[in-house]
Protein backbone atom coordinates (compact mmCIF):
# COMPACT_ATOMS: atom_id res chain seq x y z
CA UNK A 1 0.00 0.00 0.00
CA UNK A 2 1.04 3.63 -0.41
CA UNK A 3 2.85 5.25 2.37
CA UNK A 4 4.32 8.42 3.52
CA UNK A 5 5.97 8.59 6.57
CA UNK A 6 7.15 11.80 8.14
CA UNK A 7 9.14 12.45 11.50
CA UNK A 8 7.41 13.41 14.67
CA UNK A 9 8.12 16.80 15.97
CA UNK A 10 10.47 19.13 15.83
CA UNK A 11 11.45 22.31 17.73
CA UNK A 12 13.14 24.97 16.43
CA UNK A 13 14.73 28.54 17.54
CA UNK A 14 13.07 31.70 15.65
CA UNK A 15 16.07 32.24 12.78
CA UNK A 16 16.48 28.37 12.63
CA UNK A 17 15.96 26.20 9.92
CA UNK A 18 14.05 23.07 9.54
CA UNK A 19 14.70 20.11 6.89
CA UNK A 20 11.59 17.35 7.43
CA UNK A 21 11.66 14.68 5.89
CA UNK A 22 9.34 11.79 3.56
CA UNK A 23 9.72 8.64 2.74
CA UNK A 24 7.41 6.95 0.57
CA UNK A 25 6.79 3.49 -0.26
CA UNK A 26 4.42 1.71 -1.87
CA UNK A 27 4.37 3.20 -5.68
CA UNK A 28 7.03 4.64 -8.00
CA UNK A 29 8.27 7.09 -6.82
CA UNK A 30 9.60 8.85 -9.92
CA UNK A 31 5.69 8.58 -11.16
CA UNK A 32 4.64 11.14 -8.87
CA UNK A 33 5.30 14.40 -7.42
CA UNK A 34 4.85 15.48 -3.95
CA UNK A 35 3.58 18.06 -2.96
CA UNK A 36 3.52 20.12 0.64
CA UNK A 37 1.08 21.60 2.96
CA UNK A 38 1.15 22.86 6.34
CA UNK A 39 -1.29 23.86 8.90
CA UNK A 40 -1.01 25.84 11.67
CA UNK A 41 -2.62 25.45 14.85
CA UNK A 42 -6.42 25.12 15.00
CA UNK A 43 -6.08 27.01 11.65
CA UNK A 44 -6.87 25.45 7.80
CA UNK A 45 -4.60 23.80 4.93
CA UNK A 46 -1.98 25.78 3.34
CA UNK A 47 -0.05 24.50 0.15
CA UNK A 48 3.45 25.15 0.11
CA UNK A 49 4.89 24.19 -3.02
CA UNK A 50 5.23 21.12 -5.57
CA UNK A 51 8.17 18.73 -6.40
CA UNK A 52 8.32 16.52 -9.39
CA UNK A 53 9.95 13.15 -8.24
CA UNK A 54 10.70 12.59 -11.93
CA UNK A 55 13.10 15.47 -12.91
CA UNK A 56 13.18 17.69 -9.99
CA UNK A 57 10.74 20.31 -11.49
CA UNK A 58 9.80 22.67 -8.80
CA UNK A 59 6.98 25.12 -8.14
CA UNK A 60 6.77 27.16 -5.10
CA UNK A 61 3.86 29.06 -3.37
CA UNK A 62 4.88 33.06 -3.67
CA UNK A 63 4.83 33.63 -0.08
CA UNK A 64 7.44 31.22 1.13
CA UNK A 65 9.25 31.90 -1.68
CA UNK A 66 13.28 32.36 -1.13
CA UNK A 67 12.65 30.40 2.15
CA UNK A 68 11.69 27.13 1.06
CA UNK A 69 13.33 24.88 -0.88
CA UNK A 70 11.94 20.86 -2.10
CA UNK A 71 14.30 18.02 -2.88
CA UNK A 72 13.94 14.38 -3.84
CA UNK A 73 16.40 11.91 -3.50
CA UNK A 74 15.52 9.07 -5.50
CA UNK A 75 17.56 6.45 -4.08
CA UNK A 76 15.77 5.97 -0.89
CA UNK A 77 12.97 7.14 -2.23
CA UNK A 78 12.05 10.45 -0.02
CA UNK A 79 11.18 13.65 0.17
CA UNK A 80 12.77 16.72 2.00
CA UNK A 81 11.56 20.15 2.78
CA UNK A 82 13.58 23.05 4.18
CA UNK A 83 12.38 26.29 5.62
CA UNK A 84 15.05 29.20 7.29
CA UNK A 85 14.41 32.05 9.12
CA UNK A 86 12.03 29.97 10.85
CA UNK A 87 9.58 32.75 13.08
CA UNK A 88 6.77 32.04 14.93
CA UNK A 89 4.02 31.75 12.30
CA UNK A 90 6.26 28.86 11.14
CA UNK A 91 4.88 26.90 13.91
CA UNK A 92 2.75 24.26 12.20
CA UNK A 93 1.78 20.75 11.40
CA UNK A 94 3.93 19.81 7.55
CA UNK A 95 2.24 17.42 5.84
CA UNK A 96 3.59 15.65 2.39
CA UNK A 97 1.11 14.36 0.16
CA UNK A 98 1.32 12.23 -2.85
CA UNK A 99 0.81 14.86 -6.24
CA UNK A 100 -2.03 12.22 -8.45
CA UNK A 101 0.35 13.86 -11.44
CA UNK A 102 -2.08 13.23 -14.79
CA UNK A 103 -3.31 15.59 -13.17
CA UNK A 104 -1.64 18.18 -11.09
CA UNK A 105 -2.53 19.06 -7.95
CA UNK A 106 -4.89 16.39 -6.88
CA UNK A 107 -3.12 14.71 -3.00
CA UNK A 108 -4.31 11.54 -3.02
CA UNK A 109 -2.54 9.94 -0.46
CA UNK A 110 -1.09 12.19 2.69
CA UNK A 111 2.32 11.52 5.49
CA UNK A 112 0.77 11.94 8.89
CA UNK A 113 2.34 15.00 9.28
CA UNK A 114 5.10 16.66 11.36
CA UNK A 115 4.81 19.29 13.92
CA UNK A 116 7.41 21.72 14.03
CA UNK A 117 7.60 24.76 16.42
CA UNK A 118 9.42 27.57 16.50
CA UNK A 119 10.02 28.62 19.81
CA UNK A 120 12.71 30.42 22.35
CA UNK B 1 -4.50 33.60 -6.90
CA UNK B 2 -7.87 31.95 -6.74
CA UNK B 3 -9.77 32.34 -3.64
CA UNK B 4 -11.96 29.24 -2.41
CA UNK B 5 -14.95 30.30 0.00
CA UNK B 6 -16.84 27.52 1.78
CA UNK B 7 -20.09 27.79 3.15
CA UNK B 8 -21.04 27.45 5.80
CA UNK B 9 -18.15 27.35 8.37
CA UNK B 10 -19.61 24.91 10.63
CA UNK B 11 -22.72 23.07 10.50
CA UNK B 12 -24.78 20.65 13.24
CA UNK B 13 -26.73 17.58 11.62
CA UNK B 14 -27.20 14.19 12.88
CA UNK B 15 -26.75 10.79 11.98
CA UNK B 16 -28.72 10.41 8.74
CA UNK B 17 -29.23 14.16 7.47
CA UNK B 18 -28.61 14.90 4.19
CA UNK B 19 -25.64 17.60 4.15
CA UNK B 20 -24.53 20.10 1.22
CA UNK B 21 -21.43 22.15 1.70
CA UNK B 22 -20.65 24.59 -0.60
CA UNK B 23 -17.49 26.35 -2.37
CA UNK B 24 -17.36 29.26 -4.56
CA UNK B 25 -14.03 30.22 -6.62
CA UNK B 26 -13.06 33.50 -7.42
CA UNK B 27 -12.68 32.77 -11.14
CA UNK B 28 -13.60 29.64 -13.12
CA UNK B 29 -12.06 26.88 -12.37
CA UNK B 30 -13.81 24.37 -14.87
CA UNK B 31 -13.94 20.67 -12.87
CA UNK B 32 -10.78 21.47 -11.36
CA UNK B 33 -12.06 21.60 -7.71
CA UNK B 34 -11.42 18.38 -5.17
CA UNK B 35 -12.35 17.93 -1.53
CA UNK B 36 -10.66 16.44 1.69
CA UNK B 37 -12.15 15.00 4.83
CA UNK B 38 -9.96 15.74 8.21
CA UNK B 39 -10.61 14.34 11.24
CA UNK B 40 -8.66 15.99 14.61
CA UNK B 41 -5.25 15.23 14.79
CA UNK B 42 -5.11 13.31 11.28
CA UNK B 43 -3.72 14.20 7.52
CA UNK B 44 -6.77 15.31 5.30
CA UNK B 45 -7.89 12.17 2.85
CA UNK B 46 -9.06 13.22 -0.64
CA UNK B 47 -12.96 12.35 -0.92
CA UNK B 48 -13.90 13.45 -4.61
CA UNK B 49 -11.31 15.18 -7.24
CA UNK B 50 -12.47 16.79 -10.53
CA UNK B 51 -15.24 17.91 -8.97
CA UNK B 52 -17.40 14.50 -9.37
CA UNK B 53 -15.16 11.25 -9.23
CA UNK B 54 -15.11 9.45 -6.00
CA UNK B 55 -11.79 8.58 -4.59
CA UNK B 56 -11.80 4.82 -4.55
CA UNK B 57 -12.72 3.38 -1.38
CA UNK B 58 -14.67 6.45 -0.88
CA UNK B 59 -18.43 5.23 0.18
CA UNK B 60 -21.12 6.54 -2.35
CA UNK B 61 -22.83 8.47 0.08
CA UNK B 62 -20.45 11.54 -0.71
CA UNK B 63 -20.75 13.24 -4.39
CA UNK B 64 -20.02 16.33 -5.67
CA UNK B 65 -20.81 18.59 -8.26
CA UNK B 66 -20.59 22.12 -10.31
CA UNK B 67 -18.03 23.72 -13.05
CA UNK B 68 -17.02 27.03 -12.81
CA UNK B 69 -17.42 28.74 -9.77
CA UNK B 70 -20.16 27.23 -7.63
CA UNK B 71 -19.54 23.28 -6.33
CA UNK B 72 -21.05 21.39 -3.98
CA UNK B 73 -20.20 18.60 -1.64
CA UNK B 74 -22.84 16.54 -0.57
CA UNK B 75 -23.50 13.34 1.76
CA UNK B 76 -26.81 12.27 1.39
CA UNK B 77 -26.98 10.25 4.51
CA UNK B 78 -24.63 11.08 7.53
CA UNK B 79 -23.20 8.26 9.58
CA UNK B 80 -21.19 8.67 13.15
CA UNK B 81 -17.80 8.72 10.93
CA UNK B 82 -18.58 11.56 8.87
CA UNK B 83 -18.37 14.37 11.65
CA UNK B 84 -15.16 16.02 10.23
CA UNK B 85 -13.67 19.36 8.83
CA UNK B 86 -14.08 19.45 5.20
CA UNK B 87 -12.00 21.56 2.90
CA UNK B 88 -12.30 22.28 -0.82
CA UNK B 89 -9.68 23.09 -2.75
CA UNK B 90 -8.77 23.93 -6.69
CA UNK B 91 -6.13 22.65 -8.94
CA UNK B 92 -6.91 24.55 -11.90
CA UNK B 93 -3.46 26.38 -10.82
CA UNK B 94 -0.97 27.16 -8.50
CA UNK B 95 -0.97 28.00 -5.79
CA UNK B 96 -3.39 25.41 -4.75
CA UNK B 97 -5.42 27.14 -2.71
CA UNK B 98 -7.96 25.75 -0.50
CA UNK B 99 -10.89 26.65 1.31
CA UNK B 100 -11.07 28.08 4.72
CA UNK B 101 -12.85 24.97 5.73
CA UNK B 102 -16.18 23.40 6.98
CA UNK B 103 -16.78 21.65 10.35
CA UNK B 104 -19.06 19.24 10.61
CA UNK B 105 -20.90 18.97 14.33
CA UNK B 106 -23.25 16.30 15.48
CA UNK B 107 -26.77 18.28 16.75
Amino acid sequence: QVLLVQPGAEVKEPGASVKVSCKASGYTFTHYGISWVRQAPGQGLEWMGWISAYNSNRNYAQNLQGRVTLTTDTSTNTAYMELRSLTSDDTAVYYCARDRGTVPGIFDYWGQGALVTVSS
Amino acid sequence: DIQMTQSPSSLSASVRDRVTITCRASQSISTFINWYQQKPGKAPTLLIYTASTLQSGVPSRFSGSGSGTDFTLTISSLQAEDFATYYCQQSKGTPHTFGQGTKLEIK
